[in-house]
């Protein structure tokens, strides 16, 4: 298996501008998360997902994000209008059923915004 | 609610020491327990984890944890540091259930030639 996958891998882009971040979990996992990590605060749980239905959005910081998750095989977190504290690298994860499963964390996108 | 603390920023280690990742933890059921390492610009990979039996858990890379109850501990451990054994490190927690993982804030581990 590829592993989990995230496009793209680096983002840079003026406040204001719209972004979409792209996850492609592994196949046959049931669950997915979005995180975002900053040396500030560290890696934060943003919004997780069991069979593409949101489970937990208490993390995502405002109503400029949002989390999509049509179908199993893919996932999109966008930010509308982006702001320069929105800078980051956001990961996402995907884990068999919970409870003794590791979750599986792709690449990451690094997100700049100017 | 749960919760996990990595009390040390930054640990510092000479090649060929022993090495150790502290990890404390709160949970009010029965914890499952998790290491992560992250290199440079690269995602969290899983390294370990306890579920339940031997309190000694080995994992990659010649890395293993104790799982302490009495002292809510799953400290990190290496014998033999290696100097690519520099990287950021995660321990996590998670309760019996459907809760997702819950991180501390990573432990920068510098192994020195």
């Amino acid at each position: 298996d590829a592993g989990v996958i995230q496009s793209p891998r680096h983002e840079v882009t003026e406040m204001g501008q719209e972004v979409t971040l792209r996850c492609k979990p592994i196949s046959g996992h049931d669950y997915l998360f979005w995180y975002r990590q900053t040396m500030m605060r560290g890696l934060e749980l943003l919004i997780y997902f069991n069979n593409n239905v949101p489970i937990d959005d208490s993390g995502m910081p405002e109503d400029r994000f949002s989390a999509k998750m049509p179908n199993a095989s893919f996932s999109t977190l966008k930010i509308q209008p982006s702001e320069p504290r929105d800078s980051a690298v956001y990961f996402c994860a995907s884990s068999l059923v919970q409870g003794l499963n590791e979750q599986y964390f792709g690449p990451g996108t690094r997100l700049t915004v100017t | 609610a749960q919760s996990v603390a990595q009390p040390e920023d930054q640990v510092n280690v000479a090649e060929g020491n022993p090495l150790t990742v502290k990890c404390t933890y709160s949970v009010s059921g029965n914890p499952y327990l998790f290491w992560y390492v992250q290199y440079p610009n690269r995602g969290l990979q899983f390294l370990l984890k306890y579920i339940t039996g031997d309190n000694l858990v080995k994992g990659s890379y010649g890395f293993e944890a104790e799982f302490n109850k009495s002292q809510t501990s799953f400290h990190l451990k290496k014998p033999s540091a290696l100097v690519s054994d520099s990287a950021l490190y995660f321990c996590a927690v998670r309760e019996l259930g459907n809760t997702p993982l819950v991180f501390g804030k990573g432990t920068r581990l510098s192994v020195i030639a």
